[in-house]
């Protein structure tokens, strides 16, 4: 069964500043991979998401995230961060195809001002 | 367009109270699912549906049970609450089967705290 995992479970950053936030999965066939997000007081809601073709996926708000297969990796990218990018992020993957999702433990992101 | 939606949004019980959480989807979805959100430990799933009438057990199921009685309805009961159960509650719906669409719609959760 797939698994996932997240590096940092709290980061800070001013605004402008550039985010970068880990994600690696285990192996287990075919890989489809996601990010969710959650803003404050908020429900989780699609960031972006792989399930083939190119690696670099683009997502709302000027996030995007790579998929390198060798590194069994998923890291979400995003240049320049705002204040209202402060939310918990979570990587997931799905553990069958009845649409069970495996969740991160989630990194919780602030931003400041 | 409501989307999901949870009822309650917040509940304080007392240890050994039962109680039930009502989750409602407007899109017609077939899967629904509840999950648990817990500090440092991201989601969890409790219990899921595949299709009105059919239920099963996720990751954390004991001390829970559901039902489906009608397509868009989702219910997740507590017969008899523990402070362990103190948590963030959230349902989520899916169209069908993972690999046609791989977005799940969550609702907003419900706040349930355990004395």
């Amino acid at each position: 069964a797939q698994s996932v995992s997240q590096h940092n479970h709290h980061v800070i950053l001013s605004e402008a500043a550039s985010l970068e936030l880990g994600c690696n999965y285990s192996y287990g066939g075919t890989v489809n991979l996601f990010w969710y997000v959650q803003y404050p007081g908020q429900h989780l809601q699609l960031l972006l998401k792989y399930f083939s073709g190119d690696p670099l996926v683009k997502g709302i708000k000027g996030f995007e995230a790579e998929f390198i297969k060798s590194k069994f990796s998923f890291n979400l990218r995003k240049p320049s961060v705002q204040w209202s990018d402060t939310a918990e992020y979570f990587c997931a993957v799905p553990t069958d195809s009845w649409g069970k999702l495996q969740f991160g433990a989630g990194t919780q992101v602030v931003v400041t001002p | 367009n409501a989307g999901v939606t949870q009822t309650p949004k917040f509940r304080v019980l007392k240890t050994g109270q039962s109680m039930t959480l009502l989750c409602a989807q407007d899109m017609n979805h077939e899967y629904m699912y509840w999950y648990r959100q817990d500090p440092g430990m991201g989601l969890r799933l409790i219990h899921y549906s595949v299709g009105e009438g059919t239920t099963a057990k996720g990751e954390v199921p004991d001390g829970y049970n559901v039902s489906r009685l009608k397509k868009q309805n989702f219910l997740l009961g507590l017969e008899s609450a523990a402070p362990s159960q103190t948590s963030v509650y959230f349902c989520a719906s899916t169209k069908g089967r993972f690999s046609n669409t791989g977005e799940l719609f969550f609702g907003e959760g419900s706040r349930l705290t355990v004395l």
